[in-house]
């Protein structure tokens, strides 16, 4: 099956540093890649949606300066939480897709901001 | 705008036995597709099963089977012959309309009873 890999699997920071997330489709060019937040306990929130070559489409309330998306090439999408807070504690996960097929997920970030 | 319904926060099953999960949707799209996901204690979002809204027949994978009922927008979840690996958050989701976004449920956490 197709494998998507995220890196890191957990990270801890001080408040106002910046993380960088990667996703990358191993076995498959994405044509789209997604990336979502989990609180505890509840479901994905989606976060933006990203095509290679273009600019992120992010979702109402999620902000663009917070949670910058670049999609550098179509194996490649990073999520990078700009001066991060302990409010952007969460689980982050991405996804990629192509046309007509599901959504494969990575296996997830842990950021934990001190 | 879609909407996807879990009515059961928690469901338990005794090993070996069958248990459905219930999974509604609201659409006025005639074609789309309709997953489940399955998310373990690791948080890893596994892919357990997708079915195709133009196809009538039910989707199986081995233990994992559907009931697909179009007219009432429903999709359950069937699993047999439970196994204590089946212990996990388990997401219906809905794509379509011309989006590659997913619309998540709240999910059902499965207890599987030794």
């Amino acid at each position: 099956g197709a494998v998507v890999s995220q890196h890191p699997s957990w990270v801890i920071c001080k408040s106002g540093t910046s993380v960088k997330i990667e996703c990358r489709s191993l076995d498959f060019q994405a044509t789209t890649m997604f990336w979502y937040r989990q609180f505890p306990k509840q479901s994905l929130m989606l976060m933006a949606t990203s095509n290679e070559g273009s600019k992120a489409t992010y979702e109402q309330g999620v902000e663009k300066d917070k949670f910058l998306i670049n999609h550098a090439s179509l194996t490649l999408s990073t999520l990078t939480v700009t001066s991060a807070h302990p409010e952007d504690s969460s689980f982050y996960i991405c996804s990629a897709s192509r046309v007509t097929q599901p959504q494969h997920f990575g296996d997830g970030t842990r950021l934990s901001i001190l | 705008a879609q909407t996807v319904t879990q009515s059961q926060p928690e469901m338990s099953v005794q090993e070996a036995e069958t248990v459905t999960l219930s999974c509604t949707y609201d659409t006025s799209e005639s074609d789309y597709y309709l997953f489940w996901y399955k998310q373990p204690p690791s948080r890893q979002m596994i892919l357990v099963i997708r079915q195709e809204a133009y196809k009538q027949q039910n989707a199986t994978e081995n233990r994992f089977s559907v009931n697909f009922q179009k007219a009432a927008k429903s999709f359950s979840l069937k699993i047999s012959d439970s196994q204590l690996g089946d212990a996990a958050m388990y997401f219906c989701a809905y794509e379509g309309g011309g989006s590659e976004k997913l619309v998540f449920g709240k999910g059902t956490k499965l207890t599987v009873n030794p």
